[in-house]
């Protein structure tokens, strides 16, 4: 079982719904990440928070929002996506970005599907 | 621009039988390498890493190898199992911090029973 827990599992939601996808961990981590994992590819980073401060954004769509509010918790806001979103979306954490040499540890995923 | 990638999309291995996973990488500036494994309908789970300043290291069952001259990781997973079965990614870390990993294409290890 994975430390890092993320809810909901599934989610299928039209492009004009507002939902938010949700990770959590108590490894006392304050580094957390957003990742996009389409089919058959390798995860790729969207967002990278540390303590509970967003430090990487890369150059993700404004139609998907992160938030910090606490150090264990992180979401990702959704609003007004489109088919080519539908990914398994990961978070990952690790103990923090001042650390090196630790490696992040990741969630099961929620799978996404944009109708 | 610079990439993390594997020879091989796809590994056969029979039951018992040892298995190398191969990854290439070509940003001579990483200092920190993990090796991931992910099974159907999970995250990435992490099995070992390696540090730039070291060429070998060993867990159970499994032994990363560095070859920094030709920029060059390999993955060892001694007496396969069925369990073993997965994606397998490579992925680096470079920069002055962890924040950045990137990951290598992945290689789908099959274990033939």
């Amino acid at each position: 079982d994975t430390e890092v827990t993320q809810t909901p599992k599934h989610l299928v939601m039209g492009m004009t719904n507002k939902k938010s996808l949700k990770c959590e961990q108590h490894m006392g981590h304050r580094a957390m990440y957003w990742y996009k994992q389409k089919a058959k590819k390798p995860p790729e980073l969207m967002f990278v928070y540390s303590y509970e401060k967003l430090s990487i954004n890369e150059s993700v769509p404004s139609r998907f929002s992160p938030e910090c509010p606490n150090s264990s918790l992180l979401n990702l806001h959704l609003h007004a996506l489109q088919p080519e979103d539908s990914a398994l979306y990961l978070c990952a954490s690790s103990p923090h970005l001042d650390r090196v040499n630790q490696p992040q540890h990741f969630g099961d995923g929620t799978r996404l599907s944009i109708l | 621009g610079e990439s993390v990638g594997l020879h091989l999309p796809t590994l056969s291995v029979q039951e018992g039988d040892n298995s190398i996973i191969n990854c290439a990488y070509s940003n001579s500036a990483s200092d920190y390498f993990i090796w991931y494994k992910q099974e159907s309908g999970k995250g990435p789970q992490f099995i070992i890493d390696i540090r730039s300043n070291m060429d070998k290291r060993q867990g159970q069952r499994v032994t990363v190898l560095l070859n920094k001259t030709v920029k060059h990781l390999s993955l060892q997973i001694a007496a396969t199992q069925p369990g073993d079965s997965a994606v397998y990614f490579c992925a680096e870390f470079s920069g002055l911090g962890n924040e950045k990993l990137t990951f290598g294409t992945g290689t789908r290890l099959t274990i033939i029973p």
